[in-house]
């Protein structure tokens, strides 16, 4: 049972690229959620899906598209890549709705230049 | 506004001493209240959390936190710190809606 699995580790784009951040989980977790992280502000969230083929925006999704095709898996879009998305992205995944513990994976280091 | 406030960026604690990490919150209803811990490099993890009834709720790795519903914090504490404790740490907090952490408190554990 790995969990939550993201990739890649770490990432350099330049400006204007696009990418995907894989994510992966295990455990048939209905709910799953994007975050970043920036040095000193917790954690935003970024999308959210409660289920195959459900997504919806969190509170800085400007810049990300996300699609849930299956229960397993979560990819985040980044189109035109831009240096204020430099950040750690974290993806998640919940049994249930909020009041759920969350399951976080690795994350996912990225660097805009 | 919904919200979740650490007061603290940074504290350092010696080894074997008493730990207490501030949270404070600003919900219209009583939230639910997480903390959760990072590792350097790592995921977060749940250490514990409240929905309601005993203000006092134990968690993983000799954690606790109270619930203070007149002073609108839940506080983290550990009666005596190990060096492994050393991370971040961040409360969370919903009333229904979507997950609101707080900036996180940088834990150092000296020798």
């Amino acid at each position: 049972n790995a969990g939550v699995t993201q990739t890649p580790k770490f990432r350099i784009l330049k400006i204007g690229q696009s990418m995907t951040l894989q994510c992966t989980q295990d455990m048939n977790h209905n709910y799953m959620y994007w975050y970043r992280q920036d040095p000193g502000m917790g954690l935003k969230l970024i999308y959210y899906s409660v289920g195959a083929g459900i997504t919806d925006k969190g509170e800085v999704p400007n810049g990300y598209n996300v699609s849930r095709s299956t229960t397993e898996d979560f990819p985040l879009r980044l189109e035109l890549a831009a240096p204020s998305q430099t950040s750690v992205y974290f993806c998640a995944s919940s049994t249930g709705g909020w009041g759920e513990t969350q399951y976080f994976g690795p994350g996912t280091r990225l660097l805009v230049l | 506004a919904q919200s979740v406030t650490q007061p603290d960026i940074h504290i350092t604690v010696s080894e074997g001493a008493s730990l207490e990490l501030r949270c404070n919150y600003s919900y219209g209803a009583t939230p639910y209240l997480f903390w959760y811990v990072q590792s350097p490099g790592q995921g977060l993890q749940l250490l514990l959390k409240y929905f309601s009834g005993d203000t006092l709720v134990q968690g993983i790795k000799g954690f606790e936190a109270e619930f203070k519903r007149s002073q609108s914090s839940f506080n983290l504490r550990k009666p005596s710190v190990h060096w492994s404790d050393a991370a971040e740490y961040f409360c969370a907090g919903n009333a229904g809606n979507m997950l609101t952490f707080g900036g996180g408190t940088r834990l150092m554990v000296k020798p």
